[in-house]
């Protein structure tokens, strides 16, 4: 059973283009979540998802950032315009459903640089 | 709000040693509480978690970790560690029928020969 699969791996961009970071969450998982992980800090929670619905994105910025995970196909995090603040690592998670008693099991992140 | 702190940036031991990485939490509900462990470059993995039940709770890779309801922690143990036990190490909470993982800092763990 493959893991969580997140591409690409690395991702450079300069100020103002998009970046697309891709998500595929384990075979069975219907529940989505991305999380940020800043230089020198700890994870921070951006956005949670399932098939065609958006459950809880309290952690997404207010601008440039979106998330969706349509009924077929992997999860898309979509950052418009990128900003040197927005490198970071960006992991994707998933569990079978809701996370409460469920671990989530993670992706192996994008490392995004922006230049 | 809930959180999560791990008061120690960094924790050295000898291999062989016994090894202790602390998690304080604070929340308004019952806490489900689980470990990770990231080495450079790599994702997550988890490693235990404590939801209901014996409040020893082991993991893998000879991990344990005792959740303690009055002093709101759950510390990560290991009774004799190993060089390549030596990564970064998360403790994370999640609120009863909640969603979000709210993490920890995260604590280096370093393990000398």
């Amino acid at each position: 059973n493959a893991g969580v699969m997140q591409n690409p791996r690395h991702l450079v961009r300069r100020r103002g283009q998009e970046a697309r970071l891709r998500c595929s969450p384990m075979k069975g998982h219907s529940h989505v979540y991305w999380y940020r992980q800043l230089p020198e800090e700890g994870l921070k929670f951006m956005v949670y998802l399932q098939k065609e619905n958006i459950i809880d994105e309290s952690g997404m910025p207010k601008e440039r950032f979106s998330a969706e995970f349509p009924k077929e196909g992997p999860s898309i995090l979509r950052i418009q315009q990128v900003v040197r603040g927005d490198s970071a690592a960006y992991f994707c998670a998933s569990s079978p459903w809701d996370g409460g008693r469920y671990e989530q099991y993670f992706g192996p992140g994008t490392r995004l640089t922006v230049t | 709000a809930q959180s999560v702190a791990q008061p120690e940036d960094q924790v050295n031991v000898a291999e062989g040693n016994p090894l202790t990485v602390k998690c304080t939490y604070s929340v308004s509900g019952n806490p489900y509480l689980f470990w990770y462990v990231q080495y450079p470059n790599r994702g997550l993995q988890f490693l235990l978690k404590y939801i209901t039940g014996d409040n020893l709770v082991k993991g893998s890779y000879g991990f344990e970790a005792e959740f303690n309801k009055s002093q709101t922690s759950f510390h990560l143990k290991k009774p004799s560690a190993l060089v390549s036990d030596s990564a970064l190490y998360f403790c994370a909470c999640l609120v009863e029928y909640g969603n979000k993982l709210v993490f920890g800092a995260g604590t280096i763990l370093r393990v000398k020969s």
